[in-house]
């Protein structure tokens, strides 16, 4: 059973264009986040829900957007999107400290 | 600012060279560091969870452990399959966020 899913695992789209990619946990954990990894591989925080609530909002263009219409999932809607948000974004959860991440959604915008 | 540097940046050994990764962080005050195993295409995986200094966790050929300032992961007798890239974490107090470092790519040769 997967524990944390992301769809779709790949996304080409065209500048300007409005995105959304799907996050859900089985783990019965209280806490969602996204991460973007850039190309260095660097892993940053974007958002955080605790419980459908938003926690952690980085300093994060307008254009993304995070949902969570209940605790096991947490969507990510991007708009207008720009060259510069290609990137690998991953979903994680955790219950107490430990994050268990998703596989990731390689985002590229042409 | 809550910093999280990893060293080095690459390491390649041969299969049974044992060897140290090191994880420094500056944080205005710690709850947890992690250390994180992530092979290409996919999420980071869970190793460890260190909570204060002197505190020390092994599992098979890692051993993870911590000080006021750093954190080390030795690596011994490595195996091929070790070869991934290790990422560290720390969980601040002050903001609860999670801070990653860039991350040690490592490489083991048969």
């Amino acid at each position: 059973d997967t524990a944390v899913s992301q769809t779709p695992k790949y996304l080409v789209t065209q500048m300007g264009n409005d995105k959304s990619i799907k996050c859900e946990q089985n783990l019965g954990h209280d806490t969602m986040y996204w991460y973007k990894q850039d190309s260095k591989k660097f892993l940053k925080i974007m958002f955080s829900y605790n419980n459908k609530e938003l926690i952690i909002n980085e300093t994060v263009p307008n254009r993304f957007s995070p949902k969570s219409p209940d605790k096991a999932h947490l969507n990510l809607h991007i708009n207008s999107l720009e060259l510069g948000d290609s990137a690998v974004y991953f979903c994680a959860s955790s219950q107490g400290q430990e994050q268990f991440f998703g596989p990731g959604t390689r985002l590229t915008v042409l | 600012e809550d910093q999280v540097t990893q060293s080095p940046e690459a390491l390649r050994l041969q299969e049974g060279e044992s060897s140290s990764l090191n994880c420094s962080y500056t944080v205005s005050g710690l709850r947890g560091l992690f250390w994180y195993r992530q092979d290409p295409g996919k999420g980071p995986e869970f190793l460890f969870t260190l909570y204060s200094a002197g505190e020390e966790k092994e599992k098979e050929r890692l051993k993870a452990t911590l000080t006021k300032k750093e954190s080390f992961l030795h690596i011994t007798a490595p195996k091929p399959e070790d070869s991934a890239t290790y990422l560290c974490a720390v969980h601040t107090s002050g903001t609860y966020k999670y801070i990653f470092g860039t991350g040690t790519r490592l490489k083991v040769l048969a």
